[in-house]
């Protein structure tokens, strides 16, 4: 059965860096997002993505944030200035275009800030 | 706004006894409602989902799901649990099918031998 596959499964960074978060969706599905999940508490929306373009995103997806689909196949996220609060496991998600498609998640991203 | 409430953040059950995590939505349009469940150190895969035809719904391993408006409620069980349904279950959210999934805090469920 196809998968998202997200790389790598555990990112540590110092405060004030630059990361990138890699995610392959499934390869028919039109849609993407982006998740996250601060230990102990809930999955949060950070943004969706559609035909190139932002569709949709939360308080949480502020400047510091970009999504990019640099080919065919990827699709990223770019936390510019990391912040200790960014610690967190990120889910990249994908889904088929039509009402109520079911999202199909990756396994995450556990990213450290320290 | 939507939002979802899992009352209790960790259910422990026998093998073979019932299982009953529970799940109250709130939402200002008939909802799309949704059970996920993650494995340790997997993503999150959908178990059910509810939109708005039958109100019993079931899902894959077992598990079914029951939409009561009356008690806004959409409590997720399985009649016998196993070894392998130890995982963290998060029920979620649309307004319509589109707009982006909002989650409950997920209820992490044990099984004893």
């Amino acid at each position: 059965e196809p998968e998202v596959t997200q790389t790598p499964s555990h990112q540590v960074t110092q405060m004030g860096q630059e990361v990138i978060l890699r995610c392959v969706p499934i390869s028919n599905h039109l849609y993407f997002y982006w998740y996250r999940q601060i230990l102990g508490q809930k999955v949060e929306f950070l943004v969706s993505f559609y035909n190139n373009e932002i569709s949709e995103k939360s308080e949480i997806f502020d400047d510091q944030f970009s999504v990019e689909r640099p080919d065919g196949s990827n699709f990223t996220l770019k936390i510019r200035s990391t912040k200790l609060e960014d610690s967190a496991m990120y889910f990249c998600a994908s889904s088929e275009p039509g009402d109520n498609s079911p999202l199909h998640f990756g396994n995450g991203t556990r990213l450290t800030v320290t | 706004a939507q939002s979802v409430t899992q009352l209790g953040s960790h259910v422990s059950v026998s093998e073979g006894a019932l299982v009953l995590l529970r799940c109250n939505y709130s939402s200002s349009v008939p909802p799309y409602l949704f059970w996920y469940v993650q494995y340790p150190n997997q993503g999150l895969q959908l178990l059910l989902k509810y939109t708005s035809a039958a109100t019993l719904v079931k899902g894959i391993n077992g598990f079914e799901a029951e939409f009561k408006k009356s008690e806004t409620s959409f409590h997720l069980t399985k009649p016998s649990a196993h070894m392998s349904d130890a995982a963290e279950y998060f029920c979620a959210v649309s307004d319509d099918g589109n707009t982006p999934l909002v989650f409950g805090k997920g209820t992490r469920l044990s099984v004893i031998a």
